[in-house]
C-alpha cells in the first residue's frame, strides 16, 4: 500500500550525539513536512520541502536540519539534541501547497539521555 | 500568528452518547480546514471543509464548516469505545498546517 513510513520507531540518543531521522514516502507527492509534538501539545511544524525547495519556519531552532535527496526520502538531522528536544516527530506529505489534505506518517518518539 | 481554538479541551461521555467538538479559526489567508484523530500514533486524515455549509459524512462522524462564523464542528453519533482519541482540527495557508490544541475524547463503555 501507498503510505508515509517512518524509521525507526523509537529513537533513543544521548546529550549532545547527534541522530538523524527517516522518512520515506511511496505516494509520490510534492511536498514533505517534519512536525514537532511534544507530549498532550499539537504538532508544531519545523519546516518543509515543495521538491527541493526548503521551506524553514521562523522559530525552528538552528539545531534542527533536512535534506531531501530525491522524492521519496526526507531526513531530519539534530546536530546537538538535548533534553528539551524529546519528541514525538512527525512526518506529513501532500500532493502540492493547494492540495493540502496532509497525510502523516507513524511518528518516531525520540528519547534523549 | 494565525490561532486555532478548539473545545471542549477534554470531554468524557459514554458509549452511545453523541458529541460535537468545535473549532474555530482567524481567517487570513485561509484555504481549508482539516480534521485528525489522534490516538497514540501519528493523526488519521478525517476531513477536509472548503466550502460553507456542505456536510461532509463519514460514518458516524459527519463535519461542516461555517466560513461567516470561522467555525467548524465535528460530529460524533452513537460513540464507541474506538472513538476515544485526540481530536484536531487544522486550517491550512498555502501549504502550512496550523492546528488547534485538539479535543481529548473519552468514551466510557
Amino acid at each position: 500500500d501507498a503510505m508515509v513510513i517512518q524509521n525507526p520507531r523509537y529513537q533513543v540518543t544521548q546529550f549532545g550525539k547527534p541522530v538523524t531521522l527517516s522518512c520515506s514516502q511511496t505516494l509520490n507527492h510534492n511536498v514533505m513536512y517534519w512536525y514537532q509534538q511534544k507530549s498532550s501539545q499539537a504538532p508544531k511544524l519545523l519546516f518543509h520541502y515543495y521538491d527541493k525547495d526548503f521551506n524553514n519556519e521562523a522559530d525552528t531552532p538552528d539545531n534542527f536540519q533536512s535534506r531531501r535527496p530525491n522524492t521519496s526520502f526526507c531526513f531530519l538531522d539534530i546536530r546537538s539534541p538535548g533534553l528539551g528536544d524529546a519528541a514525538m516527530y512527525l512526518c506529513a506529505t501532500s500532493r502540492g501547497e493547494i492540495q493540502e489534505t496532509q497525510y502523516f506518517g507513524p511518528g518516531t518518539r525520540l528519547l534523549v539521555l | 500568528e494565525d490561532k486555532v481554538v478548539q473545545s471542549p479541551l477534554s470531554l468524557v461521555v459514554h458509549e452511545g452518547d453523541t458529541v460535537t467538538l468545535n473549532c474555530s479559526y482567524e481567517v487570513t489567508n485561509f484555504r481549508s480546514l482539516l480534521w485528525y484523530k489522534q490516538e497514540k500514533k501519528a493523526p488519521t486524515f478525517l476531513f477536509m471543509l472548503t466550502s460553507s455549509g456542505i456536510e461532509k459524512k463519514s460514518g458516524r462522524l459527519s463535519s461542516i464548516l461555517d466560513k461567516k462564523e470561522l467555525s467548524s464542528i465535528l460530529n460524533i453519533t452513537a460513540t464507541q469505545t474506538g472513538d476515544s482519541a485526540i481530536y484536531l482540527c487544522a486550517r491550512t495557508s498555502y501549504g502550512k498546517l496550523t492546528f488547534g490544541q485538539g479535543t481529548i475524547l473519552t468514551v466510557h463503555p
